[in-house]
């Protein structure tokens, strides 16, 4: 099984900053196969982006995402007081998803 | 819109079953998939299964296997997701999701949640 680890566990920034979230797989994963989700408190998880750089319906530009193979990044470029929140990434292989554990950003 | 309602909470002893509908609106329910994912008290999400809802195949979770059910009823488009042998650590939020599998998978809709709680 594939294991995704988020880091950093916690981002301190102030909004309009840019934010930097990084998702290590333990083994390659097809950039296809990589997608990215945000939640708030008390929410359901939003999709964000699939195929690693795809963003979904409705979600602004400056939600971006990148990488290949084992490391993947979600960047955020201006932070706006609604996206203080946990993102998750997740991996599809073998029928199966996994998630990393989560990068909380909060409010410096 | 495409919508995902999910039954209301429940309360359960430990060793007991729970069964929790997701009923789905606004797309066609048998062009996708429905993944039911798990969010115990503040921890992470966790991947419990696949269910395809034009032909009824299912994958589910290792850890899970032999305890959960996943079905759909394409007459009311809605799907179920039924565990066994209730312990404490199945305390969560269950979510059912709509899933696309294929060339990107990704789960694209999520319902809004139901939280069960095993105590005695």
């Amino acid at each position: 099984e594939i294991v995704l680890t988020q880091s950093p566990g916690t981002l301190s920034l102030s909004p309009g900053e840019r934010a930097t979230l990084s998702c290590r797989a333990s083994q390659s994963v097809s950039s296809s196969y990589l997608a990215w989700y945000q939640q708030k408190p008390g929410q359901a998880p939003r999709l964000l982006i699939y195929g690693a750089s795809s963003r979904a319906t409705g979600i602004p530009d400056r939600f971006s995402g990148s990488g290949s193979g084992t490391d993947f990044t979600l960047t955020i470029s201006r932070l706006e007081p609604e996206d203080f929140a946990v993102y998750y990434c997740q991996q599809y292989g073998s029928s199966a998803w996994t998630f990393g554990q989560g990068t909380k950003v909060e409010i410096k | 819109q495409v919508q995902l309602v999910q039954s209301g909470a429940e309360v359960k002893k430990p060793g007991a079953s729970v069964k929790v509908s997701c009923k789905a609106s606004g797309y066609t329910f048998t062009s996708y998939g429905i993944s039911w994912v798990r969010q115990a008290p503040g921890q992470g999400l966790e991947w419990m299964g696949w269910i395809s809802a034009y032909n009824g195949n299912t994958n589910y979770a290792q850890k899970l296997q032999g305890r959960v059910t996943m079905t759909t009823d394409t007459s009311t488009s809605t799907a179920y997701m039924e565990l066994r042998s209730l312990r404490s650590d199945d305390t969560a939020v269950y979510y059912c999701t709509r899933s696309i599998v294929g060339a990107m998978p990704h789960l694209d809709y999520w319902g809004q949640g139901t939280l069960v709680t095993v105590s005695s």
